[in-house]
Protein backbone atom coordinates (compact mmCIF):
# COMPACT_ATOMS: atom_id res chain seq x y z
CA UNK A 1 0.00 0.00 0.00
CA UNK A 2 2.26 2.90 -1.31
CA UNK A 3 2.10 6.11 0.66
CA UNK A 4 0.98 9.84 -0.71
CA UNK A 5 2.75 10.18 -3.14
CA UNK A 6 3.87 13.84 -4.70
CA UNK A 7 5.38 15.08 -7.68
CA UNK A 8 7.37 16.68 -8.55
CA UNK A 9 9.50 16.61 -5.37
CA UNK A 10 11.59 19.92 -6.51
CA UNK A 11 10.22 22.56 -9.03
CA UNK A 12 11.35 25.52 -9.94
CA UNK A 13 9.97 27.89 -11.71
CA UNK A 14 10.47 31.49 -13.12
CA UNK A 15 8.18 34.35 -12.13
CA UNK A 16 5.71 34.69 -13.94
CA UNK A 17 4.95 30.62 -14.61
CA UNK A 18 2.40 28.43 -13.98
CA UNK A 19 3.42 25.85 -11.28
CA UNK A 20 1.05 22.67 -11.21
CA UNK A 21 1.65 20.08 -7.89
CA UNK A 22 0.46 17.03 -7.95
CA UNK A 23 -0.66 14.99 -4.98
CA UNK A 24 -1.79 11.10 -4.65
CA UNK A 25 -3.58 9.99 -2.30
CA UNK A 26 -3.63 6.66 -0.65
CA UNK A 27 -5.61 4.17 -1.44
CA UNK A 28 -8.71 4.65 -0.58
CA UNK A 29 -8.77 7.64 0.80
CA UNK A 30 -10.93 10.39 -0.23
CA UNK A 31 -9.88 13.30 1.39
CA UNK A 32 -7.06 15.53 0.91
CA UNK A 33 -5.58 18.46 2.21
CA UNK A 34 -3.05 20.90 1.25
CA UNK A 35 -0.37 22.83 3.37
CA UNK A 36 2.09 25.23 3.11
CA UNK A 37 5.29 25.71 5.18
CA UNK A 38 8.00 28.66 4.82
CA UNK A 39 11.13 28.46 6.27
CA UNK A 40 11.38 28.98 10.07
CA UNK A 41 7.70 28.64 10.09
CA UNK A 42 4.89 26.19 10.95
CA UNK A 43 2.69 24.61 8.73
CA UNK A 44 -0.40 26.84 6.82
CA UNK A 45 -3.66 25.27 6.01
CA UNK A 46 -4.66 26.01 2.18
CA UNK A 47 -7.54 23.79 1.18
CA UNK A 48 -9.58 20.48 1.62
CA UNK A 49 -10.86 18.55 -0.56
CA UNK A 50 -13.23 15.85 -1.30
CA UNK A 51 -13.69 13.64 -4.44
CA UNK A 52 -15.43 16.43 -6.85
CA UNK A 53 -15.71 18.79 -4.04
CA UNK A 54 -13.31 22.13 -2.61
CA UNK A 55 -14.80 21.65 0.87
CA UNK A 56 -12.94 24.34 2.19
CA UNK A 57 -10.18 26.66 0.83
CA UNK A 58 -10.40 29.60 3.52
CA UNK A 59 -6.28 28.85 3.75
CA UNK A 60 -5.85 29.73 -0.54
CA UNK A 61 -4.66 33.19 -1.30
CA UNK A 62 -7.71 34.63 -3.32
CA UNK A 63 -5.89 35.12 -6.43
CA UNK A 64 -3.32 32.96 -9.11
CA UNK A 65 -4.02 29.96 -6.28
CA UNK A 66 -6.36 26.90 -7.55
CA UNK A 67 -6.81 23.48 -6.11
CA UNK A 68 -9.36 20.50 -7.72
CA UNK A 69 -9.87 16.87 -6.98
CA UNK A 70 -11.25 15.06 -9.71
CA UNK A 71 -13.14 11.58 -9.82
CA UNK A 72 -10.14 9.87 -11.19
CA UNK A 73 -6.92 11.38 -11.15
CA UNK A 74 -5.08 12.84 -8.76
CA UNK A 75 -5.27 16.36 -6.76
CA UNK A 76 -3.81 19.07 -8.22
CA UNK A 77 -2.61 22.48 -6.51
CA UNK A 78 -2.10 24.89 -9.13
CA UNK A 79 -0.82 28.66 -9.15
CA UNK A 80 -0.82 30.68 -11.62
CA UNK A 81 1.93 33.84 -12.68
CA UNK A 82 4.26 33.00 -9.64
CA UNK A 83 6.28 35.04 -7.61
CA UNK A 84 9.17 35.31 -5.53
CA UNK A 85 7.16 34.58 -2.04
CA UNK A 86 5.30 31.47 -3.34
CA UNK A 87 9.27 29.85 -2.63
CA UNK A 88 7.71 27.21 -0.43
CA UNK A 89 7.12 23.46 0.28
CA UNK A 90 3.66 22.30 -0.74
CA UNK A 91 2.65 19.39 1.62
CA UNK A 92 -0.48 17.18 0.88
CA UNK A 93 -2.01 14.79 3.39
CA UNK A 94 -4.73 12.52 2.69
CA UNK A 95 -7.05 11.19 5.49
CA UNK A 96 -10.09 8.13 5.09
CA UNK A 97 -13.51 8.93 5.20
CA UNK A 98 -14.77 9.24 9.05
CA UNK A 99 -11.38 9.44 10.07
CA UNK A 100 -9.25 12.52 10.39
CA UNK A 101 -6.14 11.31 10.70
CA UNK A 102 -3.24 12.76 8.16
CA UNK A 103 -0.82 10.93 6.27
CA UNK A 104 1.43 13.28 4.32
CA UNK A 105 3.47 12.84 1.52
CA UNK A 106 7.35 14.10 1.49
CA UNK A 107 6.61 17.39 -0.35
CA UNK A 108 6.97 19.47 -3.26
CA UNK A 109 9.68 22.14 -3.06
CA UNK A 110 8.99 24.98 -4.71
CA UNK A 111 11.73 27.69 -6.14
CA UNK A 112 10.44 30.56 -8.03
CA UNK A 113 13.94 32.46 -9.95
CA UNK B 1 -9.54 29.58 15.89
CA UNK B 2 -7.58 27.06 17.17
CA UNK B 3 -4.27 28.17 18.41
CA UNK B 4 -1.59 25.59 18.80
CA UNK B 5 1.69 26.32 20.48
CA UNK B 6 4.41 23.98 21.18
CA UNK B 7 7.25 24.20 24.00
CA UNK B 8 10.08 24.25 24.11
CA UNK B 9 11.22 25.61 20.67
CA UNK B 10 14.58 23.60 20.89
CA UNK B 11 15.69 20.69 23.10
CA UNK B 12 19.18 19.11 23.01
CA UNK B 13 20.12 16.14 24.98
CA UNK B 14 22.05 13.62 25.63
CA UNK B 15 21.28 9.72 24.08
CA UNK B 16 20.22 7.82 26.56
CA UNK B 17 18.07 10.48 28.41
CA UNK B 18 13.94 10.54 28.93
CA UNK B 19 12.20 13.69 27.55
CA UNK B 20 8.77 15.51 27.01
CA UNK B 21 7.60 17.28 24.52
CA UNK B 22 4.54 19.77 25.31
CA UNK B 23 1.72 20.66 23.12
CA UNK B 24 -1.05 23.01 23.84
CA UNK B 25 -4.33 24.32 22.25
CA UNK B 26 -6.56 26.82 22.90
CA UNK B 27 -9.58 25.27 21.99
CA UNK B 28 -10.54 22.01 23.89
CA UNK B 29 -13.59 20.94 21.41
CA UNK B 30 -10.90 18.75 19.66
CA UNK B 31 -11.41 15.30 17.68
CA UNK B 32 -8.31 14.79 17.84
CA UNK B 33 -4.80 14.86 18.32
CA UNK B 34 -1.86 13.84 16.39
CA UNK B 35 2.21 13.40 16.36
CA UNK B 36 4.54 13.58 13.85
CA UNK B 37 7.79 13.52 13.65
CA UNK B 38 9.56 15.78 10.55
CA UNK B 39 13.40 14.97 9.29
CA UNK B 40 14.89 18.44 7.63
CA UNK B 41 14.22 18.12 3.68
CA UNK B 42 11.36 15.64 4.38
CA UNK B 43 7.47 14.71 5.13
CA UNK B 44 5.67 14.37 8.00
CA UNK B 45 6.05 10.74 9.71
CA UNK B 46 2.32 10.08 11.53
CA UNK B 47 3.85 8.74 15.09
CA UNK B 48 0.41 8.51 17.08
CA UNK B 49 -3.13 9.60 16.82
CA UNK B 50 -5.32 10.18 20.15
CA UNK B 51 -8.68 10.26 20.06
CA UNK B 52 -10.68 13.03 21.90
CA UNK B 53 -12.30 10.39 23.96
CA UNK B 54 -8.85 8.70 25.05
CA UNK B 55 -6.13 9.65 27.41
CA UNK B 56 -3.01 8.43 26.35
CA UNK B 57 -1.23 6.23 23.00
CA UNK B 58 1.60 4.50 23.41
CA UNK B 59 4.14 3.28 20.13
CA UNK B 60 7.71 1.63 21.38
CA UNK B 61 9.65 4.11 23.02
CA UNK B 62 6.85 6.83 22.30
CA UNK B 63 3.82 7.86 24.50
CA UNK B 64 1.45 10.40 24.15
CA UNK B 65 -1.38 11.92 26.45
CA UNK B 66 -3.80 14.10 26.38
CA UNK B 67 -5.86 15.66 28.72
CA UNK B 68 -8.41 17.65 26.68
CA UNK B 69 -9.84 19.99 29.83
CA UNK B 70 -6.32 21.64 30.28
CA UNK B 71 -5.88 21.57 26.39
CA UNK B 72 -2.46 19.78 26.59
CA UNK B 73 -0.92 16.76 25.23
CA UNK B 74 2.61 15.37 25.86
CA UNK B 75 5.04 13.27 24.15
CA UNK B 76 7.23 11.21 26.20
CA UNK B 77 10.37 9.92 24.48
CA UNK B 78 11.77 7.24 26.10
CA UNK B 79 15.64 6.11 26.32
CA UNK B 80 16.39 8.62 23.28
CA UNK B 81 18.57 7.77 20.70
CA UNK B 82 20.63 10.00 18.24
CA UNK B 83 18.09 8.61 15.38
CA UNK B 84 14.91 10.32 17.23
CA UNK B 85 16.53 13.86 15.99
CA UNK B 86 13.99 15.52 14.36
CA UNK B 87 11.33 18.08 14.63
CA UNK B 88 8.40 17.08 16.67
CA UNK B 89 4.81 18.47 15.57
CA UNK B 90 1.86 18.22 17.10
CA UNK B 91 -1.74 18.91 15.42
CA UNK B 92 -5.64 19.04 16.64
CA UNK B 93 -8.35 18.30 14.72
CA UNK B 94 -11.27 20.29 15.83
CA UNK B 95 -14.19 18.69 16.20
CA UNK B 96 -15.93 20.98 13.79
CA UNK B 97 -13.14 22.42 11.96
CA UNK B 98 -12.33 20.97 8.57
CA UNK B 99 -8.37 21.20 9.30
CA UNK B 100 -5.47 19.79 11.19
CA UNK B 101 -4.15 22.67 13.22
CA UNK B 102 -0.23 22.63 13.80
CA UNK B 103 2.33 23.94 16.45
CA UNK B 104 5.74 25.69 14.98
CA UNK B 105 7.60 22.19 16.67
CA UNK B 106 10.10 21.12 18.68
CA UNK B 107 13.73 20.42 17.03
CA UNK B 108 15.21 17.79 18.98
CA UNK B 109 18.80 16.84 18.84
CA UNK B 110 19.74 13.95 20.48
CA UNK B 111 23.98 14.28 21.54
CA UNK B 112 25.61 10.97 20.69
Amino acid sequence: NAGVMQNPRHLVRRRGQEARLRCSPMKGHSHVYWYRQLPEEGLKFMVYLQKENIIDESGMPKERFSAEFPKEGPSILRIQQVVRGDSAAYFCASSPQGRREAFFGQGTRLTVV
Amino acid sequence: KQEVTQIPAALSVPEGENLVLNCSFTDSAIYNLQWFRQDPGKGLTSLLLIQSSQREQTSGRLNASLDKSSGRSTLYIAASQPGDSATYLCAAYHSTGNQFYFGTGTSLTVIP
